[in-house]
């Protein structure tokens, strides 16, 4: 255990279905990142939340909310997703976003699958 | 053109071997990482380079910043190791943008 913790670990889920992700981390980590992760593509930066506020959307689709209530959790609400949407999702997260101490922390991941 | 190229794409080795994975870049850079993903998926951070070179245990990680290239070296390997092992380098100039390569797959064999 890392120390952040995803769930579910698996999801599978039809194209209108409505579903959320959910992080967790006490490390006392200010910064949290969701990444996807497709089958033989680097990660892919989606979100960025620093004291709980957006720094960074990289152009993801609207289809893909986040949101961040404090510093130890973050959520990722699915809605009318589409198959190529299936990776494995990857929570993270660093004491700050220059990370000078400590690096990154990641999660297990869930493993999204649209049908 | 991926900003972070890895090789090789995929590795096997006899346990034991002395490993050696690439990574070239090409931006500037504020840090370069190494990370672990086992075959479940979850992540590991190994280390997190400015310069010079880190040592944890087996595992060793140069960085040549003229150069724009880091070495991950693991010595003495074990069926243990075999993970997919990802370069992720930081872009000093646009903030927080990550650039990931798409990782290199190590097998170790008994």
């Amino acid at each position: 255990e890392t120390g952040v913790t995803q769930t579910p670990r698996h999801l599978v889920m039809g194209m209108t279905n409505k579903k959320s992700l959910k992080c967790e981390q006490h490390l006392g980590h200010n910064a949290m990142y969701w990444y996807k992760q497709s089958a033989k593509k680097p990660l892919e930066l989606m979100f960025v939340y620093n004291f709980k506020e957006q720094t960074e959307n990289n152009s993801v689709p609207s289809r893909f909310s986040p949101e961040c209530p404090n510093s130890s959790h973050l959520f990722l609400h699915l809605h009318t997703l589409q198959p190529e949407d299936s990776a494995l999702y990857l929570c993270a997260s660093s004491q700050d976003l220059t990370e000078l101490r400590g690096g990154y922390t990641f999660g297990s991941g869930t493993r999204l699958t649209v049908v | 053109k991926n900003e972070v190229e890895q090789s090789p794409q995929n590795l096997t080795a006899q346990e034991g071997e002395f490993i050696t994975i690439n990574c070239s870049y090409s931006v500037g850079i504020s840090a370069l990482h190494w990370l672990q993903q086992h075959p479940g998926g979850g992540i590991v951070s190994l280390f997190m380079l400015s310069s010079g070179k880190k040592k944890h245990g087996r595992l060793i990680a140069t960085i040549n910043i003229q150069e724009k290239h880091s070495s991950l070296h693991i010595t003495a390997s074990h069926p243990r190791d075999s993970a997919v092992y990802i370069c992720a380098v930081r872009d000093r100039n646009t903030g927080n943008q990550f650039y990931f390569g798409t990782g290199t797959s190590l097998t170790v064999i008994p």
